[in-house]
């Protein structure tokens, strides 16, 4: 079955440290991959999307992500942590054959110490 | 105005009620979406609509129902509300594309008692 996981619930990081959030996928065939950031009392809001261009996908605030499809991954990161990065990010995959359905992990809640 | 507005924010309510939730877009998109979001499930996809003819059961439809009133308005029920209904829920929207972005209301949260 097609599905997607994000390698800890928790990930906690100083202000300006390298920030790394994992996603893998399960499928024979490529996604496409996307990664939303919920802020506190907030609905979901886009960082990035892959949909088979560039496999380095540049986002909002900072923000990238790599797709490699030899390690079915698509790792989220940012150089340099701020504050306001604190938030929970999702990693999110969809299929042609799904009718493009979005299937979210579970999240990744990230704490940026001062 | 939002480009997704959900209704109610906030509702608690008790065992055996009946509950609905709103959602109304004016991003014209003719695709919506209910999901439910659960500490340490992330999302799951309750119902969708791919235009206001089209009704489909996502991952976890048992005990919901939904309406497709207008492209515009997709609301979400609970004919017998039930505690592990506890949840905030979440309606979005997207448009046709392929690699479908999605829109999200700002979220109901449901309490159950």
């Amino acid at each position: 079955a097609q599905s997607v996981t994000q390698l800890g619930s928790h990930v906690s990081v100083s202000e300006g440290a390298l920030v790394l959030l994992r996603c893998n996928y399960s499928s024979s065939v490529p996604p496409y991959l996307f990664w939303y950031v919920q802020y506190p009392n907030q609905g979901l809001q886009l960082l990035l999307k892959y949909t088979s261009a560039a496999t380095l996908v540049k986002g909002i605030n900072g923000f990238e992500a790599e797709f490699k499809k030899s390690e079915t991954s698509f790792h989220l990161t940012k150089p340099s942590a701020h504050m306001s990065d604190a938030a929970e990010y999702f990693c999110a995959v969809s299929w042609m054959d799904s009718s493009y359905k979005l299937i979210f992990g579970s999240g990744t809640r990230l704490l940026v110490r001062p | 105005d939002a480009d997704v507005t959900q209704t109610p924010r906030n509702r608690i309510t008790k065992t055996g009620k009946r509950i609905m939730l709103e959602c109304s877009q004016t991003k014209g998109h003719d695709r919506m979406y209910w999901y439910r979001q659960d500490p340490g499930l992330g999302l799951r996809l309750i119902y969708y609509s791919f235009d206001v003819k089209d009704i489909n059961k996502g991952e976890i439809s048992d005990g919901y129902s939904v309406s497709r009133q207008a492209q515009a308005k997709f609301s979400l029920s609970l004919e017998s509300a039930i505690p592990n209904q506890t949840a905030l829920y979440f309606c979005a929207t997207s448009g046709d594309l392929g690699a479908n972005v999605l829109t999200f209301g700002a979220g109901s949260r449901l309490t159950v008692l």
